[in-house]
């Protein structure tokens, strides 16, 4: 099976850096994928690793470990646009490759 | 991007109706499709893979016989909610995963369904 953590929720300050963390135990790991999703709206792709590292994107970068089973998303100049909550999900080397999502953090930037 | 268009948006039923949501994937084709649940400040939880021209796979605790679900086409699957209660209400998610675009295997996301039964 799946077990994926995430903290419930964090707040921090516009211009500031937040890091979000993930940890994941999973039955054959395929990937992890961050997502973006404001209240009421479908979620959107933000990253993608599979291999250990970082990766870059903007204002935006993933990191993944998988000897611990640990990534995180870095937001850098944090926008007030950037509250939403933010979701953790797994890849599982199974059947349809489903993808298992966290239960998410809500992000909260203040001005 | 990869698009996928869910319909309807917002939907309002009386108990005891069934409802039926639409899912296409409009520029490529989907073999497979996934189906989410999400009750509010609450993460996605996957009810069904459905499989083009065949029976959706359902995740345990998932009545296959309450959320009936056929992909008929590469373009196209259906969650139909069979005999709707008002627990039922909530945010129903699909999403697909792209064709060839980039190959890391991210979903792309319906714009989702909000199921409130009275």
């Amino acid at each position: 099976g799946q077990n994926i953590d995430q903290p419930t929720e964090m707040t921090a300050t516009e211009g500031a850096i937040v890091q979000i963390n993930c940890t994941y135990q999973t039955s054959g790991f395929n990937g992890l994928f961050w997502y973006q999703q404001h209240a009421g709206e479908a979620p959107t792709f933000l990253s993608y690793n599979v291999l250990d590292g970082l990766e870059e994107k903007g204002r935006f970068s993933s990191f993944l470990s998988r000897s611990k089973g640990y990534s995180y998303l870095l937001l850098k100049e944090l926008q007030m646009k950037d509250s939403a909550s933010y979701l953790c999900a797994v890849r599982a080397r199974t059947g349809a490759n489903n993808l298992f999502f966290g239960t998410g953090t809500r992000l909260t930037v203040i001005p | 991007g990869a698009v996928v268009s869910q319909h309807p948006s917002r939907v309002i039923c009386k108990s005891g109706t069934s409802v039926k949501i639409e899912c296409r994937s409009l520029d490529f084709q989907a073999t497979t499709m996934f189906w989410y649940r999400q009750f509010p400040k609450k993460s996605l939880m996957l009810m069904a893979t459905s499989n083009e021209g065949s029976k959706a796979t359902y995740e345990q605790g998932v009545e296959k016989d309450k959320f009936l679900i056929n992909h008929a086409s590469l373009t196209l699957s259906t969650l139909t909610v069979t005999s709707a209660h008002p627990e039922d209400s909530s945010f129903y998610i699909c999403s697909a995963r792209g064709g060839t675009i980039a190959n890391t295997g991210e979903l792309f996301f319906g714009e989702g369904s909000r199921l409130t039964v009275l």
